[in-house]
């Protein structure tokens, strides 16, 4: 199994809601990430997650907010957005240093978030 | 700090002619290199990876790439292009020195027509 789980596919949501991505793998892998794509654009990333703990925030604004409940799992909390949050929101897992060096990292389809 | 540069945002081939996708590099450290391929509103997939082994790296779906440290280099080949290969290619290069991190070129988006 390869593969990146990512739900919902598509979501919609207002200014004031609060929702959740989810992602989840079974490759056994250690090192999980959230990415941020717009349109026409490489990914942005957000977080790493390495061993359950977050190791890299790439200074991401507090309303969104990660969470690895285990090393299969990993979520992404969302509050209080803003229309320009719109985008593709990736998950990508890879085996952890010093493999993750050179190891691919498995992306999920991604979630397109609209905010509204 | 590293970063990738892929020349020309656009290219368009015709099927069954060469493609060509161009990537240069800039690190102070030895780079790992991926190209990983989107195809419209999918995630991203490795088409293939230099690790500092062979030079001459062969990936999916018929693509391989070289890299050149004296030119800073890791374009994308494939000696005759289909249909199916039309969507964004993104470069990328991970160190040690960077936590593994991925950067990204900024994408070249391929047309392919009949």
């Amino acid at each position: 199994d390869t593969e990146v789980t990512q739900t919902p596919k598509h979501l919609v949501m207002g200014m004031t809601n609060k929702k959740s991505l989810k992602c989840e793998q079974h490759m056994g892998h250690r090192a999980m990430y959230w990415y941020k794509q717009k349109a026409k654009k490489p990914p942005e990333l957000m977080f790493v997650y390495s061993y359950e703990k977050l190791s890299i925030n790439e200074s991401v604004p507090s309303r969104f907010s990660p969470e690895c409940p285990n090393s299969s799992l990993l979520n992404l909390h969302l509050h209080a957005l803003q229309p320009e949050d719109s985008a593709l929101y990736l998950c990508a897992s890879s085996q952890d240093a010093p493999q993750s060096l050179m190891a691919e990292a498995f992306f999920g389809q991604g979630t397109r978030l609209t905010v509204v | 700090a590293q970063s990738v540069t892929q020349l020309g945002s656009h290219v368009s081939v015709s099927e069954g002619a060469l493609v060509l996708l161009r990537c240069n590099y800039s690190s102070s450290v030895p780079p790992y290199l991926f190209w990983y391929v989107q195809y419209p509103n999918q995630g991203l997939q490795l088409l293939l990876k230099y690790t500092s082994a062979a030079t001459l790296v062969k990936g999916i779906n018929g693509f391989e790439a070289e890299f050149k440290k004296s030119e800073t280099s890791f374009h994308l080949t494939k000696p005759s292009a289909h249909m199916s290969d039309a969507a964004e290619y993104f470069c990328a290069v991970s160190t040690y020195n960077q936590g593994g991190k991925l950067i990204f070129g900024q994408g070249t988006e391929l047309s392919v027509k009949p």
